[in-house]
């Protein structure tokens, strides 16, 4: 089974701190996402990475960067938080196997922002 | 991405098979078909994708219509545990990100 983890399930930061978000996948999966999930606004896209060192803005990169080292490791990065960053996130992994495109998401991480 | 429309809530019997509904009339020929879902507090689960032919896994079964502008996702036996939001997506797949909208809240009654 894939396997999509994040490293944290519940998270609490002060506004101004640098927050990082780590997702890791198993199963070598070429594409990796983030997304935020805010209640009314269903899931929104801010940052995708395609393969290793390559990263393309989603619908809300705005505030946030990212970082692809690994083929397994895509981290979220908020700069300086602010309390409008206060989100569920959400990474997920897809094959480029256009016969399997389907993504795996991890359980998510509730970040709040005080 | 193709915009999906879905009715926000529906209500099926334990162990009947539920029907959910989407349009996508505004598909393009290369736009597959997926459907999600999310239980309550858990990441999206992916459950199927089809592109012009109708799809059966272990999960569920979808049917797409010919001209392909609206598809059924089926629950063959519905349990409690189906209790979630359904979203229904049309995408290239890929590197291409999901436009989730707001789905159908799916309520299994006992």
């Amino acid at each position: 089974d894939v396997k999509v983890t994040q490293s944290s399930r519940y998270l609490v930061k002060r506004t101004g701190e640098k927050v990082f978000l780590e997702c890791v996948q198993d199963m070598d999966h070429e594409n990796m996402f983030w997304y935020r999930q805010d209640p009314g606004l269903g899931l929104r896209l801010i940052y995708f990475s395609y393969d290793v060192k390559m990263k393309e803005k989603g619908d809300i990169p705005e505030g946030y960067s990212v970082s692809r080292e690994k083929k397994e490791r895509f981290s979220l990065i908020l700069e300086s938080a602010s309390t409008n960053q206060t989100s569920m996130y959400l990474c997920a992994s897809s094959t480029s196997d256009r016969s399997s495109y389907e993504q795996y998401f991890g359980p998510g991480t509730r970040l709040t922002v005080t | 991405d193709a915009k999906t429309t879905q009715p926000p809530s529906m209500d099926c019997a334990e162990g009947r098979a539920a029907n959910l509904p989407c349009n996508h009339s505004t598909i393009s020929g290369n736009e597959y078909v997926y459907w999600y879902r999310q239980i309550h507090s858990q990441g999206p689960q992916y459950i199927i994708h089809g592109l012009k032919n109708n799809e059966t896994n272990e999960m569920a079964s979808l049917i797409i219509t010919e001209d392909r502008k609206s598809s059924t996702l089926i629950l063959p036996h519905a349990t409690l545990r189906d209790t979630a939001v359904y979203y229904c997506i049309v995408s290239l797949g890929g590197a291409d990100g999901l436009t989730f909208g707001k789905g159908t809240h799916l309520i299994i009654q006992p």
